[in-house]
């Protein structure tokens, strides 16, 4: 299938180590964040989210860190494996729930 | 169980023809959505379905797109007179519409090229 994001930033980090994708966001209004994964050719998959009135929140081998005085979002991966490569996008609402997607990351996990 | 499922998964199509893509949601989903992807980029939001009605069509690009959602389940997204530049992949979600936070699942996508 089709590639998604051809010419996207890239983070190539090795099998077992741990990987760090940022986001910066637009819209100091945006209340809810999420982050999703895109493999090729496919939808884009739930990963985390978090609310505004949190900084930090924890999942399975990921965590997501909001800093809201700079409007940044990041998505740290533990113990990265091969299955973790793919798009990642980070998206916003303001609310609406008509989502704001920023222009994704993608995540190569050499073996 | 089921996710959310798009049909057909690819559709080709000559400029100035009609297109239908269909979204079937995951079920007991109140909201509906619509993306559409370009190549290298991400989703970009088109409408939002609560029930059967349109609660926010802001992202459709002019009035050659329409969708609609008549029993609150299915979606069909409609193009008319269609141009190279519709040529994208279409993404429909769902979600409950409960609580602070809601969740959306998506399809597979409908891949559109545009000859």
């Amino acid at each position: 299938g089709e590639s998604v994001g051809l010419h996207l930033p890239t983070l190539s980090v090795q099998e077992g180590d741990n990987s760090i994708i940022n986001c910066a966001y637009s819209n100091s209004a945006s209340d809810y964040f999420i982050w999703y994964k895109q493999e090729s050719g496919k939808g884009p998959q739930f990963i985390i989210d978090i609310r505004s009135n949190m900084d930090k929140r924890q999942g399975q081998r990921v965590t997501v860190l909001l800093n809201k005085t700079v409007k940044h979002l990041s998505l740290q991966i533990a113990a990265t494996q091969p299955g973790d490569s793919a798009v990642y996008f980070c998206a916003e609402d303001t609310g609406r729930r008509a989502l704001t997607f920023g222009s994704g990351t993608r995540l190569q996990v050499q073996p | 169980g089921a996710g959310v499922s798009q049909t057909p998964s690819n559709k080709v199509t000559e400029k100035g023809k009609y297109v239908e893509l269909r979204c079937d949601p995951i079920s007991g989903h109140t909201a509906l959505y619509w993306y559409r992807q370009s190549l290298g980029q991400g989703p970009e939001f088109l409408i939002y379905f609560q029930g059967t009605g349109a609660a926010d069509d802001s992202g459709l690009p002019n009035d050659r797109f329409f969708a609609v959602r008549p029993e609150g389940s299915v979606s069909t997204l409609k193009i008319q007179r269609t141009e190279r530049g519709d040529s994208a992949v279409y993404l429909c979600a769902s979600s409950l519409l409960a609580g602070d936070t809601d969740t959306q699942y998506f399809g597979p996508g409908t891949r559109l090229t545009v000859l």
